[in-house]
């Protein structure tokens, strides 16, 4: 079955420091992948998606990540965060076919000042 | 657009209670999802629907638990009776294909606490 792994349940970093946040995934076939942020008592929000091409993706808010088939990987990184940036992150991955999306278990991104 | 409107934001209600649950899915798509959200498990996919028509219920938790959708612009999550352990956050997301890229757009979510 697929799944999503992210490793970090919660990440602290001080404001304007860079920062990575992991994601990996099982899968043996083309898949999507996403990155979902989830600010306080809110709804999720896509950050960004890679479907084909180019490895490096880019999305809002600074956000960028990395997708790495043969370590099946997705990573997302800032590299200079603001304390707005404090929100869970979701790495989420699909099927190429399938309408399920199949989320990890989220990191917490704490910015301090 | 107004996005995907959920209602109400929160409900408290007492065990073995009826819940119901509104969605209103972006105009245009013809994918509904609903989502349960909690500490222990996580984003769970409790039930899809395609242009109004349950594919998978897969993930429905148990007979308890129902949901339809009666036209494009409007989906409900009924639970009947409440149970406390169905307290958690109930989130609806609706996209305009199901395959490939298609994002899905999230409502705010509803926090249902059941007492």
């Amino acid at each position: 079955a697929q799944s999503v792994t992210q490793l970090d349940s919660q990440v602290p970093v001080f404001e304007e420091a860079p920062v990575e946040l992991r994601c990996n995934y099982s899968s043996s076939v083309s898949v999507y992948l996403f990155w979902y942020v989830q600010y306080p008592n809110q709804g999720l929000q896509l950050l960004l998606k890679y479907l084909s091409g180019s490895t490096l993706v880019k999305g809002i808010n600074g956000f960028e990540a990395e997708f790495n088939k043969s370590q099946t990987s997705f990573h997302l990184r800032k590299p200079s965060v603001h304390i707005s940036d404090t929100a869970e992150y979701f790495c989420a991955v699909r099927k190429d076919s399938s309408y399920k999306l199949i989320f990890g278990s989220g990191t917490r991104l704490l910015v301090r000042p | 657009d107004a996005g995907v409107i959920q209602s109400p934001r929160h409900e408290v209600t007492e065990m073995g209670q009826e819940v119901t649950l509104r969605c209103k899915p972006i105009s245009g798509h013809n994918s509904l999802f609903w989502y349960r959200q909690t500490m222990m498990r996580g984003l769970e996919l409790l039930i899809y629907f395609n242009n109004n028509v349950p594919i998978d219920d897969s993930g429905m938790p148990e007979d308890r638990f129902s949901a339809k959708m009666p036209n494009a612009s409007f989906s409900t999550l009924k639970i009947q009776p409440s149970e406390p352990r169905d307290s958690a956050v109930y989130f609806c997301a609706s996209s305009p294909e199901a395959s490939k890229g298609a994002i899905q757009y999230f409502g705010a979510g509803t926090r249902l606490s059941v007492l």
